[in-house]
C-alpha cells in the first residue's frame, strides 16, 4: 500500500517560495498524486493533482521526478493566508476495484511575517 | 452554493448516547466518505459509498453505522457513544470516473462526547 511521508512541519517568511517534499516509494504505476490544504475549522481543499514531471495552476507548481517515489508541492511567494497544513495523498489499491484514500500526517505551514 | 454539507456543525453529548451526522452534496458525485480527525490532526477514512453500496469500511467499530438514502446524501449514526468518539468528522464527495482521489470535503462536524 502507498505509505506517504512528508515533514511535520515548516516555518517560511512571506514573500518566499515553499517547496514540501512528500515520499509515496510503493506509489502503483496507475497512480496520481494530489494535495490538498487544510485551514483551522475547514476541511482539506483540493490543491494541485499530477502523475508525472511538472503540474501548474493559478496556486501551485506540483514536480514529479522520473521514478515517481517523491512530490514536491511549490508554493510561489506565500503569504500568512497559506499558513495552513498541507496533505500529500496517494491512494492504496485495496483491492476488488476500491482504494484506501488515508491522507498521511500532514505538514503544517507557518508562514511569518 | 454550498457543494458538500453537514449537519451538526457541532455537537455535544453524553456518552451511551447514540447521534447522528447528516452530509449531502450537491455536485453530482457518484462516490461519498466519512473521515475521523482526532485531536493530533490523523484524518483517517472511515466509510465510502459508492452508488448506495459500500466499497471501503475500514475497521472501525460496528457502533458505527453509514446510511445513504440515495447517492446525493451518506448519513452517519453513532450508537453508545464513548468518550474516543470525539473528533471532528469529515464527509466528502467524488466522481470516481475522474480518478479515485480528487475528494470535495464538507466543513466538518465536531463531535464532543462527555
Amino acid at each position: 500500500l502507498a505509505k506517504t511521508t512528508q515533514p511535520i512541519s515548516m516555518d517560511s517568511y512571506e514573500g518566499q517560495e515553499v517547496n514540501i517534499t512528500c515520499s509515496h516509494n510503493n506509489i502503483a504505476t496507475n497512480d496520481y498524486i494530489t494535495w490538498y490544504q487544510q485551514f483551522p475549522s475547514q476541511g482539506p481543499r483540493f490543491i494541485i493533482q499530477g502523475y508525472k514531471t511538472k503540474v501548474t495552476n493559478e496556486v501551485a507548481s506540483l514536480f514529479i521526478p522520473a521514478d515517481r517515489k517523491s512530490s514536491t508541492l511549490s508554493l510561489p511567494r506565500v503569504s500568512l493566508s497559506d499558513t495552513a497544513v498541507y496533505y500529500c495523498l496517494v491512494p492504496a489499491y485495496s483491492g476488488a476495484g476500491s482504494y484506501q484514500l488515508t491522507f498521511g500526517k500532514g505538514t503544517k505551514l507557518s508562514v511569518i511575517p | 452554493d454550498t457543494a458538500v454539507s453537514q449537519t451538526p456543525k457541532y455537537l455535544v453529548t453524553q456518552m451511551g448516547n447514540d447521534k447522528s451526522i447528516k452530509c449531502e452534496q450537491n455536485l453530482g458525485h457518484d462516490t461519498m466518505y466519512w473521515y475521523k480527525q482526532d485531536s493530533k490532526k490523523f484524518l483517517k477514512i472511515m466509510f465510502s459509498y459508492n452508488n448506495k453500496e459500500l466499497i471501503i469500511n475500514e475497521t472501525v467499530p460496528n457502533r458505527f453505522s453509514p446510511k445513504s438514502p440515495d447517492k446525493a446524501h451518506l448519513n452517519l449514526h453513532i450508537n453508545s457513544l464513548e468518550l474516543g468518539d470525539s473528533a471532528v468528522y469529515f464527509c466528502a464527495s467524488s466522481l470516481l470516473n475522474t480518478g479515485p482521489n480528487v475528494l470535495t470535503f464538507g466543513a466538518g462536524s465536531r463531535l464532543t462526547v462527555l
